[in-house]
Order: structure tokens, then C-alpha cells, then sequence
């Protein structure tokens, strides 16, 4: 089955830039979804087709993607940031629906 | 507003049945599809189902296939998911979230419901 790799988590400290990524074999012909998911709350969309920002989601995240790789920056990143993050994406046919492990930024 | 609200989470024991319903509102319920999605205790997000928008087409993971029904009534703006022979894996929380189809056709999800909690033990 397809999978989707992230690293389990990244730490930086305010006001600096995270970069989470997410590696897939499929990344050259699909595109990345990415959602936020604070502590007991649901997850919510903030990068949808690689690098577009649904409405309300601050400008410092930010989304791209080259070869098979996806990444999810944050620049500034602040306290408010810290959340578990995932990433989304099929296989080149569209039917093995995948979310990666998830990163934790921790933001301190 | 989107919404979309969870019921009928609860404690089962192992090889029961659990019927969860999601209900939707502030958008046309009709014309998107609909996913049901998991989150085991502590651990990351499993795509369970989706449903195409009149219901004619369901998708299953492999973890549920066979045990699992997906199914909408869009008179009642209602989603369900009916779990059979559950396990202790299937413990965790399901999210009931709506489709929108991505520039790629790939089918994600944009809005999601706070989430129903199953917790299958003797």
C-alpha cells in the first residue's frame, strides 16, 4: 500500500522557520494536502493542491512541492503554531487514499 | 457555516455493532461527497470510507472492508457509518468530513466534524 514518510517532529524556537516535509512516490503527479491538528480539536485544512492557503489561514504557512517531496514551511513561526501536522495525498491512481504519520512542531 | 456533527459513539464490546450518523449543515449536502475518518488513541489519521454524492459509489480501507457500511440519506442531510464484527483497533475517534475534489481529481477534505469516540472492549 502507499505511503506518505514525515518526520515525527521538528522543534524550533519563535519567530523562526519550520519546515515539515513529506515524502511520497506519487508527489511528481499528485498534490499535497496539508492539516493542523491542535490538541483535542480536529483537524483542519491549511494547504490544499501543494501551495494554496484556504481563506483564514495565516500567510507564514506556506506549502511546496518538488519530485517526491512536499514541505510545509512556517515562517515566524509562533507559539499558537504548535500543533501535530499531517499530510495527505493518493497514489498515482487516486484510489489508495493516505495521510502521513504526522510531525509534532513544538514551538518554545 | 459548514457543520457537521458526530452521534452515536459509545462503548461496544469486541465482535458488536455500532451505528454512527454525522449531520451537516450550511452547505448543499447533496453535491459533495463524504469521507468518515479515524484517530486511534495517540496515534495519526486513517482515511476509513467515502461515499460518492448519491451514494452510488463507496470506497472502504482495507482495515474495515466487509465490515463497514458507509451510507447517506441527503433528504436528511445525514451520513452513516454501521461498524460490525469491531475489534479492539477499531478504538478511536471518527471524524465525519466533506469532499471537495482537488485540480488533480484527487478527492480530500476540506471541513471536519468535532469527532465521535468508539471504544470497543469487554
Amino acid at each position: 500500500s502507499y505511503e506518505l514518510t514525515q518526520p515525527p517532529s521538528v522543534s524550533v524556537s519563535p519567530g523562526q522557520t519550520a519546515r515539515i516535509t513529506c515524502s511520497g512516490d506519487a508527489l511528481p503527479s499528485k498534490y499535497a494536502y496539508w492539516y493542523q491538528q491542535k490538541s483535542g480539536q480536529a483537524p483542519v485544512l491549511v494547504i490544499y493542491e501543494d501551495n494554496k492557503r484556504p481563506s483564514g489561514i495565516p500567510e507564514r504557512l506556506s506549502g511546496s512541492s518538488s519530485g517526491t517531496m512536499a514541505t510545509l514551511t512556517i515562517s515566524g513561526a509562533q507559539v499558537e503554531d504548535e500543533a501535530d501536522y499531517y499530510c495527505y495525498s493518493t497514489d498515482s491512481s487516486g484510489n489508495d487514499r493516505v495521510f502521513g504519520g504526522g510531525t509534532k512542531l513544538t514551538v518554545l | 457555516e459548514v457543520q457537521l456533527l458526530e452521534s452515536g459513539g459509545g462503548l461496544v464490546q469486541p465482535g458488536g455493532s455500532l451505528r454512527l450518523s454525522c449531520t451537516a449543515s450550511g452547505f448543499t449536502f447533496g453535491s459533495h461527497a463524504m469521507s468518515w475518518v479515524r484517530q486511534a488513541p495517540g496515534k495519526g489519521l486513517e482515511w476509513v470510507s467515502g461515499i460518492s454524492t448519491r451514494g452510488g459509489s463507496t470506497f472502504y480501507a482495507d482495515s474495515v472492508k466487509g465490515r463497514f457500511t458507509i451510507s447517506r440519506d441527503n433528504s436528511k442531510y445525514t451520513l452513516n457509518l454501521q461498524m460490525n464484527s469491531l475489534r479492539a483497533e477499531d478504538t478511536a475517534v471518527y471524524y465525519c468530513a466533506r469532499e471537495v475534489v482537488g485540480g488533480d481529481f484527487t478527492d480530500y477534505c476540506d471541513h471536519w466534524g468535532q469527532g465521535a469516540l468508539v471504544t470497543v472492549s469487554s
